[in-house]
């Protein structure tokens, strides 16, 4: 099992729809929590990060926590064709030094 | 406020000759990290440095790698002789304080033939 798990997509929604991406976890102590978007050659940009059971808000973004399931998503709403990239889910380990990536879902918003 | 760069942004070199990366992180951030990306794989974590020490280097594939940090400020990571499977892209990241967000650079793209 992965340490961190992604469906690699592609997901694929019309723009103006709400983009859901979802992430599960194995390390149960974790609990740090990230997000972050790369286009395609570029370094991971961070977009969103998590640390409390729950939902947080940034304009668009949203970041969904649930520890009792190990499970972290982000919804992106109104997306844009900008929006289209990989988008990568990270979990810092109990040391808070390693961050340990899924393998990312690629997200393409069709005008 | 400048942000980590890395050097060079491309590399291509022949199987078993030696290649040097470098990372510049953010000012004033003390911890720096390295990462790869193999082709078709999750970034993986190669090693942390706390200013020049060598916090964690668990993620370090093989004694082929030698990452330093002297003084504290940039990073090196060289690869001697390089393989086949080091092709791949370099990522360097820093941040201010453990279990904080990490800032990355733009990677190097190294090719081995």
């Amino acid at each position: 099992q992965k340490e961190v798990e992604q469906n690699s997509g592609p997901l694929s929604v019309p723009e103006g729809a709400i983009a859901s991406l979802n992430c599960t976890y194995s390390d149960r102590v974790s609990q740090s929590f990230f997000w972050y978007r790369q286009y395609s050659g570029k370094s991971p940009e961070l977009i969103m990060s998590i640390y409390s059971n729950g939902d947080k808000e940034d304009g668009r973004f949203t970041a969904q926590l649930n520890k009792a399931s190990q499970y972290v998503s982000l919804l992106i709403r109104d997306s844009q064709p900008s929006d289209s990239a990989t988008y990568l889910c990270a979990v810092f380990n109990n040391a808070g030094n390693m961050l340990t990536f899924g393998g990312g879902t690629r997200l393409m918003v069709k005008p | 406020e400048a942000g980590v760069t890395q050097f060079p942004s491309h590399s291509v070199i022949e199987k078993g000759q030696t290649v040097t990366l470098r990372c510049d992180p953010i000012s004033g951030h003390d911890n720096l990290y390295w990462y790869r990306r193999v082709m078709g794989k999750e970034i993986k974590f190669l090693l942390h440095f706390v200013k020049e020490s060598k916090q964690d280097e668990s993620g370090m594939p093989n004694n082929r790698f030698l990452a330093e940090r002297t003084g504290g400020t940039y990073s090196t990571l060289k690869v001697q002789p390089a393989e086949l499977e080091d092709s791949g892209v370099y990522f360097c990241a820093s941040s201010y304080q453990l279990n904080e967000k990490l800032f990355f650079g733009s990677g190097t793209q190294l090719s081995v033939l």
